[in-house]
């Protein structure tokens, strides 16, 4: 079993919609969760951090982490096509040495 | 300010080669980590260093070794290429080990191995 799962997608949705993306994970010791934005062929681009459970809001970002249930979810809103791009979920136990990073979910938002 | 920078940004290798990649981390940044990234997957751990010392290794083999220079920048050697090893190789700054989890990641650099 991966430390980090995550859908693999694509996940096409048109211009404005609501996008939801989501890891689980199964390594109870993860404390640190951060999501990136990947475009292609490019490195990834942070987009937020998180420590233990609860929201962040950032904009039109918002991130979860529910450690109870394994489970962080990134939502963005009013999404536009510049938001097409591989989302990647990434994690962390407490001493920041190694980062566990899902497969990354593929966005296509259609104008 | 200049982000990670890390050179070359392509590069093609032949099996049996040796390669070596540099990263000159964000200014004021101590903290450099390789990841390997294969083509749709994640990226994968190889190594973290603060101020020249290793402080974390991924399950990679011994082909696999890094140093941090006194100006925090930092090499990756890869020794006798396979074309398994071709992949995009990331590296990422932070400001103190232990202490945040933020990563900065450069462009990377894309190894092919024929």
């Amino acid at each position: 079993q991966k430390e980090v799962e995550q859908d693999p997608g694509p996940l096409s949705v048109p211009e404005g919609a609501i996008v939801s993306l989501n890891c689980t994970y199964s390594n109870s010791a993860f404390q640190y969760f951060m999501w990136y934005r990947q475009y292609s062929r490019k490195g990834p681009e942070l987009l937020m951090y998180t420590y233990s459970s609860g929201n962040k809001e950032d904009g039109r970002f918002t991130a979860q982490v529910d450690k109870s249930s394994k489970y962080i979810s990134l939502f963005i809103r009013d999404s536009q096509p510049s938001d097409s791009a591989t989302y990647l979920c990434a994690m962390s136990a407490y001493n920041f040495n190694k980062f566990y990073f899902g497969s990354g979910t593929k966005l296509n938002v259609k104008p | 300010d200049a982000g990670v920078t890390q050179s070359p940004t392509h590069l093609i290798k032949t099996r049996g080669q040796q390669v070596t990649l540099r990263c000159s981390p964000i200014s004021g940044h101590k903290s450099v980590s390789w990841y390997q990234q294969v083509l749709g997957q994640g990226p994968q751990f190889i190594f973290q260093y603060y101020e020249k010392e290793e402080r974390g290794r991924g399950n990679f083999p011994d082909r696999f070794s890094a140093r941090q220079f006194p100006n925090y920048s930092s090499e990756l050697n890869v020794n006798a290429l396979l074309l398994g090893d071709s992949a995009l190789y990331l590296c990422a700054s932070s400001p103190v080990a232990g202490v945040t989890g933020e990563l900065f990641f450069g462009e990377g650099s894309r190894l092919t191995v024929l």
